[in-house]
């Protein structure tokens, strides 16, 4: 398996604009988190899928921010309008059923930049 | 509520020498335990972990790491290091009945010197 995939690895987007970011989880994993890693706060929980439902947003930051997972295969953090503060690292992870609090792997990351 | 301290955020060590990353933990339950390690502008990689049995767990490159619950601690060791192990290090916790996350450390920076 190709580990989990994420897209585009860098991106750099004016204040305002809508950004997408995309993740393909491997194949056969039913748990699927999103993380933001900054300077200040290290790496955060943004929300975490099972079986393509999200089970806890709580770590969202706000309403800018949504998460979807239309399938198994794929899923999508969107910031819109985004903010010069929303600039960090995004991660997202998966997890084998049974196995989510036991091992997580992760994908490279898109970093983005808003300026 | 569970929480992660790394005391410290980087660590310069000579090539050869030994080194260790502190991780102290806070939690209402039991957890599993962790180290993942981030090379630059890589994902995180799971090093070692810590779910049951034997206290002290071993990766493949020659780290280890012991599980103290009196001390709630999980330090990260190393006899001998290499360049190659120059890299971002991140200590994390995940309750064993009570949410499927992970909740981690700030993360310690360690260069190895030549």
């Amino acid at each position: 398996d190709a580990g989990v995939i994420q897209s585009p690895r860098h991106e750099v987007t004016e204040m305002g604009q809508e950004v997408t970011l995309r993740c393909k989880p491997i194949s056969g994993h039913d748990y699927l988190f999103w993380y933001r890693q900054t300077m200040m706060r290290g790496l955060e929980l943004l929300i975490y899928f099972n079986n393509n439902v999200p089970i806890d947003d709580s770590g969202m930051p706000e309403d800018r921010f949504s998460a979807k997972m239309p399938n198994a295969s794929f899923s999508t953090l969107k910031i819109q309008p985004s903010e010069p503060r929303d600039s960090a690292v995004y991660f997202c992870a998966s997890s084998q059923p049974g196995q989510a609090n036991t091992e997580a792997f992760f994908g490279q990351g898109t970093r983005l930049t808003v300026v | 509520a569970q929480s992660v301290t790394q005391l410290d955020s980087q660590v310069p060590v000579f090539e050869e020498a030994p080194v260790e990353l502190r991780c102290n933990y806070s939690s209402s339950v039991s957890v599993y335990l962790f180290w993942y390690v981030q090379y630059p502008n890589q994902g995180l990689q799971l090093l070692l972990k810590y779910l049951s049995g034997s206290t002290l767990v071993e990766s493949i490159n020659g780290f280890e790491a012991e599980f103290n619950k009196s001390q709630t601690s999980f330090h990260l060791r190393k006899p001998s290091v290499h360049i190659s192990d120059t890299a971002e290090y991140f200590c994390a916790v995940s309750p064993w009945n009570t949410g499927n996350q992970f909740y981690f450390g700030t993360g310690t920076s360690l260069t190895v010197i030549p």
